[in-house]
């Protein structure tokens, strides 16, 4: 079975400082992929970055980037630059069953 | 482009209501699921489709029941509700297509309280 692990519940993060989103992971396929999302005080899911397991490079989308190790299974999300707006909850998913992670919460401090 | 919708956004139930709560998607996507949110937790998987007719079981599917008759429609059904399903439902659908640009989109979600 296929398994997400998010060990930090809580990070703080200074303004414009960057900041790394821990996601470990188990499974026994070959092929699969991994998402971020992302969701606000307000509810909603907000899609972020997504990396394959044969992507040859670390998957970027702006701001975020994923630093992919797929001998260790890990999937960290890199936030740079970080802002206000980016306090939230992070969460870490597999694409094949969207068996999603605990989640951390990250908190901007200005 | 409406994307993931749901109706209602918040109910009250009492316990031992039923309830349907309604999800449509207008992307012709072939997946769809529903997820609960407890608070302050992360979603887990109540129940998925992966195209009309056909339906299986996530990781907490008791106490629900679900339909995929279209593409477009993906009903959760709650039978004599209990305080433990108190929770926030997320309805999301994708196309799995294997491809890197595949995402999983939401819809608003349903705050679901039951007294």
């Amino acid at each position: 079975a296929q398994k997400i692990t998010q060990t930090q519940p809580g990070m703080f993060v200074q303004e414009k400082e960057a900041v790394t989103l821990d996601c470990t992971y188990d499974t026994s396929d070959q092929s699969y992929g991994l998402f971020w999302y992302k969701q606000p005080s307000s509810g909603e899911m907000i899609f972020l970055i997504y990396q394959g397991s044969y992507d040859e490079q670390n998957a970027t989308e702006g701001r975020y980037s994923l630093n992919f190790q797929k001998a260790r299974k890990s999937a960290n999300l890199v936030i740079s630059a970080s802002q206000l707006g980016d306090s939230a909850m992070y969460f870490c998913a597999f694409r094949q069953n969207f068996v999603f992670g605990p989640g951390t919460r990250l908190s901007v401090l200005p | 482009n409406a994307g993931v919708t749901q109706t209602p956004k918040f109910r009250i139930l009492k316990i031992g209501q039923s309830m349907t709560l309604q999800c449509t998607q207008d992307m012709n996507h072939n997946y769809m699921y529903w997820y609960r949110q407890d608070p302050g937790m992360g979603l887990k998987l109540i129940y998925y489709s992966v195209g009309a007719g056909i339906t299986d079981k996530g990781e907490v599917p008791n106490g629900y029941n679900v339909s995929r008759s279209t593409t477009e429609d993906f009903p959760l059904r709650l039978e004599l509700a209990a305080p433990s399903q108190t929770s926030v439902y997320f309805c999301a659908s994708s196309t799995l297509s294997g491809m890197s640009t595949d995402t999983q989109y939401f819809g608003p979600g349903t705050r679901l309280t039951v007294l």
